[in-house]
């Protein structure tokens, strides 16, 4: 079956980057677009951005371009999400999820305060 | 950027009784290849988003038939038969016809 496994919550300081994973199983991970979504406390779904099957094309939320980088590894079926410069506006449960969203990881939550 | 606008954005209802979310795009979600990718997605408390309906009406596997999703254009609707009290949460439409993807934002349903 399909299954997204994200890494562990984390808590960073203001100005500091965060890099969250996402492992792929039960599926051919270098056939399927991913993507990532957060949703901050409370709040609804924000999409941020695709990595394409082979990773060498990615399309970003103008609101993050610049900040944020989407890469992925297909000899391990994991897709990872960097964002910098946080801020405490940034504080959100972030997912992976793949094409179509028709799969989604747990979510990790990613905290950023001083 | 497309937006989807959704109503109500707070849903009480009885249980056994039938519901219905609205959700409208600013501009057509007909793609290219003539189908339509609009999304409905349920949420539970405490729960990742898993997907229900994808492109206007396909129900995803393991969702109950009592959901349904109809619609064309830029006017879609998610309908339940008979609501039961694991319907509780929080349902978001969805376009992927276009990146960067949009979504409404988001109908709580609740147990009257």
């Amino acid at each position: 079956q399909v299954q997204l496994v994200q890494s562990g919550a984390d808590m960073k300081e203001p100005g500091a980057s965060v890099k969250v994973s996402c492992k792929a199983s039960g599926f051919t991970f270098s056939s399927y677009y991913m993507h990532w979504v957060r949703q901050a406390p409370g709040q609804g779904l924000e999409w941020l951005g695709v990595v394409n099957p082979s990773g060498d094309s990615t399309t970003y939320a103008e609101k993050l371009q610049g900040r944020v980088t989407m890469t992925r590894d297909t000899s391990t079926s994991t897709v990872y999400m960097e964002l910098s410069s946080l801020r405490s506006e940034d504080t959100a449960v972030y997912y992976c999820a793949r094409h179509q969203l028709d799969h989604w990881g747990q979510g990790t939550l990613v905290t950023v305060s001083s | 950027d497309v937006v989807m606008t959704q109503s109500p954005l707070s849903l009480p209802v009885t249980l056994g009784q039938p519901a219905s979310i609205s959700c409208r795009s600013s501009q057509s979600l007909v793609y290219s290849d003539g189908n339509s990718y609009l999304n409905w997605f349920q949420q539970r408390p405490g729960q990742s988003p898993r997907r229900l309906i994808y492109k206007v009406s396909n129900r995803d596997s393991g969702v109950p038939d009592r959901f349904s999703g109809s619609g064309s254009g830029t006017d879609f609707t998610l309908k339940i038969s008979r609501v039961e009290a694991e319907d509780v949460g929080v349902y978001y439409c969805m376009q992927g016809t276009q990146w960067p993807y949009t979504f409404g934002q988001g109908t709580k349903l609740e147990i009257k």
